[in-house]
């Protein structure tokens, strides 16, 4: 089945304390995307990545990394998570080329609390 | 920059009730147009597209126009039901970016029987 894979699914943790947030597609997609999803902001993207070791910001990266050593993985790491990093996070991927029409497909969530 | 704007919510209806919920856009190039829905603990999930003016998507009895000359694509249902109640994200993608997605806020419905 084809599918993209967010853990852990909820996580409670105390500001400062690096977390990791994985996420993993079986589908071959080279292009991989987090985005954060706040009450009436929608979803913002954080940052994408188009292939292994190719990423770049989005909307909103401050405070957040990524990396993408394999084409299956993309990783969101929160070195010093702060209280304002609470959110759900959606990771996503999609084929390229043909940028822009290609459906992109998204995790469950990973809804974060930052005390 | 691009943005996409969306009615407020919730839209609250009965069962078999019309469903419009209004979408318009901003945007320097010609986007491509996508409803997303997502539904309670799950995350979003395409519900129809359409990738030039004109072009109408449609999926599950839902559907929406891609209207250039109104910058708008607004999502039609003729008859909703119970299993539609769910948050629905308006979204556009340039077709010359990098597969960026620019969501609206999101409007919730919620379907009475």
């Amino acid at each position: 089945e084809a599918q993209v894979t967010q853990n852990p699914r909820y996580l409670i943790t105390v500001t400062g304390k690096k977390l990791t947030v994985t996420c993993s597609q079986n589908m071959n997609h080279e292009y991989m995307s987090w985005y954060r999803q706040d009450p009436g902001l929608g979803l913002r993207q954080i940052y994408y990545s188009m292939n292994v070791e190719v990423t770049d910001k989005g909307d909103v990266p401050e405070g957040y990394k990524v990396s993408r050593k394999e084409k299956r993985n993309f990783p969101l790491i929160l070195e010093s998570p702060s209280p304002n990093q609470t959110s759900l996070y959606f990771c996503a991927s999609s084929l390229l080329p043909n940028a822009g029409n290609q459906p992109q497909h998204f995790g469950d969530g990973t809804r974060l609390s930052i005390l | 920059g691009d943005s996409v704007t969306q009615m407020e919510g919730p839209v609250t209806l009965s069962e078999e009730a019309f469903l419009t919920i209004n979408c318009t856009y901003t945007a320097t190039g010609y986007p491509s147009l996508f409803w997303y829905v997502q539904y309670p603990g799950e995350g979003l999930q395409l519900l129809l597209k359409a990738t030039k003016a004109d072009d109408k998507g449609s999926n599950k009895g839902f559907e929406a126009t891609y209207r250039k000359e109104t910058t708008s694509f607004h999502l039609e249902k003729g008859s909703v039901q119970v299993s539609d109640s769910a948050v629905y994200f308006c979204a556009l993608s340039e077709s010359t970016g990098f597969q960026k997605l620019v969501f609206g806020t999101g409007t919730r419905l919620l379907v009475s029987p």
